[in-house]
């Protein structure tokens, strides 16, 4: 089925371990994010692209770095595990910029940092 | 300022009951989209229904129905003759025409009583 693919679904990092985490999309949608979800909090953009070759930074960047190399792919990196990066991640895309387009999500992965 | 505020942390409803979820935004920006997602325990993120600034109508989905109220800044869902599987967290979501993410709410759960 078209739409957004996260990988993996699930993990179990150390303090200090690296990870990537893959969204692949197949709906040629230019605009791609990062999301991160706690308890109450909702949901914080971490970085997005705005087409291939591009980032940016959103409102909870520190300790993440992304690249957007293929415009169907967005990678998410932790370079150095922390506790507090335990969360809920979803990735999501975006047709383009503009009212009507809403997101297409990924189903999430979730993070455990110990 | 909060973008997007969603006061009601959890909700409790009758099934076959009607129920309401409040959202209210802030934005300067005359065009904007107002967007609801259900995100049930499962984890998925679902688009439930859709309000550009300059309808003229209130948004409708099925059992779904979007209250605007522009002068109030107030985006309400409306969830007609609740069913057991309605109980799931709902987030409230803003983008404007100027920017190139959504904001979003912190939630409300909702649980349906048989």
């Amino acid at each position: 089925n078209a739409g957004v693919t996260q990988t993996p679904k699930f993990r179990v990092l150390k303090t200090g371990q690296s990870m990537t985490l893959l969204c692949a999309q197949d709906m040629n949608h230019e605009y791609m994010y990062w999301y991160r979800q706690d308890p109450g909090m909702g949901l914080r953009l971490i970085h997005y692209s705005v087409g291939e070759g591009t980032t940016a930074k959103g409102e909870v960047p520190d300790g993440y770095n992304v690249s957007r190399l293929k415009k169907q792919n967005f990678l998410l990196g932790l370079e150095s595990a922390a506790p507090s990066q335990t969360s809920v991640y979803f990735c999501a895309s975006s047709y383009s910029r503009g009212t009507p387009y809403g997101y297409t999500f990924g189903s999430g992965t979730r993070l455990t940092v110990v | 300022a909060q973008k997007i505020t969603q006061t009601q942390p959890g909700m409790f409803v009758q099934e076959k009951e009607a129920v309401t979820l409040d959202c209210t935004y802030d934005t300067s920006d005359p065009s904007y989209g107002l967007f609801w997602y259900k995100q049930p325990s499962s984890g998925e993120m679902i688009f439930l229904i859709y309000q550009g600034s300059y309808d003229q109508q209130n948004a409708t989905e099925g059992r779904y129905s979007l209250n605007f109220q522009k002068a109030r800044k107030s985006a309400n869902l409306v969830i007609s003759a609740s069913q057991l599987g309605d109980s799931a967290m709902y987030f409230c979501a803003m983008r404007e025409s100027t920017g190139n993410q959504f904001y979003f709410g912190t939630g409300t759960s909702l649980t349906v009583i048989p």
